[in-house]
């Protein structure tokens, strides 16, 4: 099982509401991440996790609050988002032995800000 | 994170024909390259990378090439086919870190035109 799958594919949400993305791997790997990719830029690094702490912080707003409750599951949960934080939320994955090698993607969230 | 600028960022070629790819990278401790690809709905995928201790690597169609003195490395695609149209993003890195913090160069959108 090579997959990193997130849910949901798709969320609109307001300004007021709370949300969550959640991000799933089976692999065995001990770096997860979460990037957001606006449209026509490449994807940038928010947050990473290395046996399950977290390790980088890209200077992102608190209103984007990480959480990896197991070395399987990586969460991102959403309050009080702006319109101008739509974009397509991505996951990814890695060994994380100390040698860097191919990162896994999932296939990402479509998040739209109202 | 490194300064990564890759060119061209838009590429067309006629199916058959070949497509280069360079990235230019700021960081001299680098020593993990590689290029991934991203369809349109899709989180990148690795397509190729190569480490610093080898010069070229070649897989099937797709080739990568290493300049390390003057930090760039390239992708070669030759006989492009309709399915090679994606982004293409390099993702130069250090092993400093012990995980892949993966920074994106700025991206080509290749297309290949039946």
């Amino acid at each position: 099982d090579t997959e990193v799958t997130q849910t949901p594919k798709h969320l609109v949400m307001g300004m007021t509401n709370k949300k969550s993305l959640k991000c799933e791997q089976h692999m065995g790997h001990r770096a997860m991440y979460w990037y957001k990719q606006k449209a026509k830029k490449p994807p940038e690094l928010m947050f990473v996790y290395s046996y399950e702490k977290l390790s980088i912080n890209e200077s992102v707003p608190s209103r984007f609050s990480p959480e990896c409750p197991n070395s399987s599951l990586l969460n991102l949960h959403l309050h009080a988002l702006q319109p101008e934080d739509s974009a397509l939320y991505l996951c990814a994955s890695s060994p994380n032995r100390g040698i860097n090698t191919e990162a896994f993607f999932g296939q990402g969230t479509r998040l739209t800000v109202v | 994170g490194e300064n990564v600028e890759q060119h061209p960022s838009t590429l067309s070629v006629q199916e058959g024909d070949s497509a280069v790819i360079k990235c230019t990278y700021s960081d001299s401790a680098s020593n993990y390259f590689p290029w991934y690809k991203q369809e349109l709905g899709k989180g990148p995928q690795l397509i190729i990378d190569i480490r610093s201790n080898v010069g070229e690597k070649k897989d099937q169609r797709i080739a990568v090439t290493l300049n390390k003195t003057a930090k760039h490395f390239s992708l070669h695609i030759t006989e492009t086919q309709p399915e090679d149209s994606a982004v293409y993003f390099c993702a130069p890195s250090s092993d400093q870190t012990g995980a892949n913090n993966l920074f994106f160069g700025t991206g080509t959108r290749l297309t290949v035109i039946p």
